[in-house]
């Protein structure tokens, strides 16, 4: 069945860049029905949506952070990505990667996520 | 931005009570609402689409309701594996997507 896996690295330093990237197996990330997605979770407390992209490109963004959010979708490699920039001691969080299934449900299309990596953990500290 | 807020952000239950948390939304997002439980140290797991549908493998004891801006998920007799976060998710249409602060439900 479909899986995903975060990766990146556990310890970045405040203003610089944080990356990380979503390893999809068990299937492909083309389908025109989906969104992959991002969400995190700092120490505590609860969960945050930080992202979307389609197959095709299209992205979307949590307004609060969308001036230094960038994400990204790799079909040849079937992955997809986030870089945060200037990064602060608030975004030290869980991050995880998430399948946001598009399907038609009772009357209408409906977005869930229902399938979700392990989690990676980030911290920013100098 | 469409924001939701549940209620309560805590309780406290005993083995085989019925529990119901609530969530509200701050317009009208038809039936565009997920559930999701969260047990420590792990990824969330759906519970519900479309504020109502019971996804593939929940236990039946799960169920969602509501419409517009008021929703409900109950428990209706809660089990030791149940003790855990749940939160609410707008899905209206594209996003940005919005999540409840979330409840957590403990043992009393």
């Amino acid at each position: 069945q479909l899986q995903l896996k975060e990766s990146g690295p556990g310890l970045v330093k405040p203003s610089e860049t944080l990356s990380l990237t979503c390893t999809v197996s068990g299937g492909s990330i083309t389908n025109s029905n989906n969104f992959w997605g991002w969400i995190r979770q700092p120490p505590g407390k609860g969960l945050e949506w930080i992202g979307s992209i389609s197959d095709s490109g299209d992205t979307f963004h949590n307004p609060s952070l969308k001036s230094r959010i960038t994400i990204s979708v790799d079909t040849s490699t079937n992955q997809f990505s986030l870089r945060l920039n200037s990064v602060t001691a608030a975004d030290t969080a869980m991050y995880y990667c998430a399948l946001d299934s598009g399907d038609i449900v009772l009357d209408g299309f409906h977005y869930y996520m229902d399938v979700w990596g392990t989690g990676t953990t980030v911290t920013v500290s100098s | 931005d469409i924001q939701v807020t549940q209620s309560p952000t805590s309780l406290s239950a005993s083995v085989g009570d019925r529990v119901t948390i609530t969530c509200r939304a701050s317009q009208s997002i038809s039936n565009y609402l997920n559930w999701y439980q969260q047990r420590p140290g792990k990824a969330p797991k759906l519970l519900i689409s479309a504020a109502s549908v019971l996804h593939s493998g929940v236990p039946s004891r799960f169920s969602g309701s509501g419409y517009g801006t008021d929703f409900t998920l109950t428990i209706s007799s809660l089990q030791p594996e149940d003790f855990a976060t749940y939160y609410c998710q707008q899905s209206y249409i594209t996003p940005p997507w919005t999540f409840g602060q979330g409840t957590k439900v403990d043992i009393k």
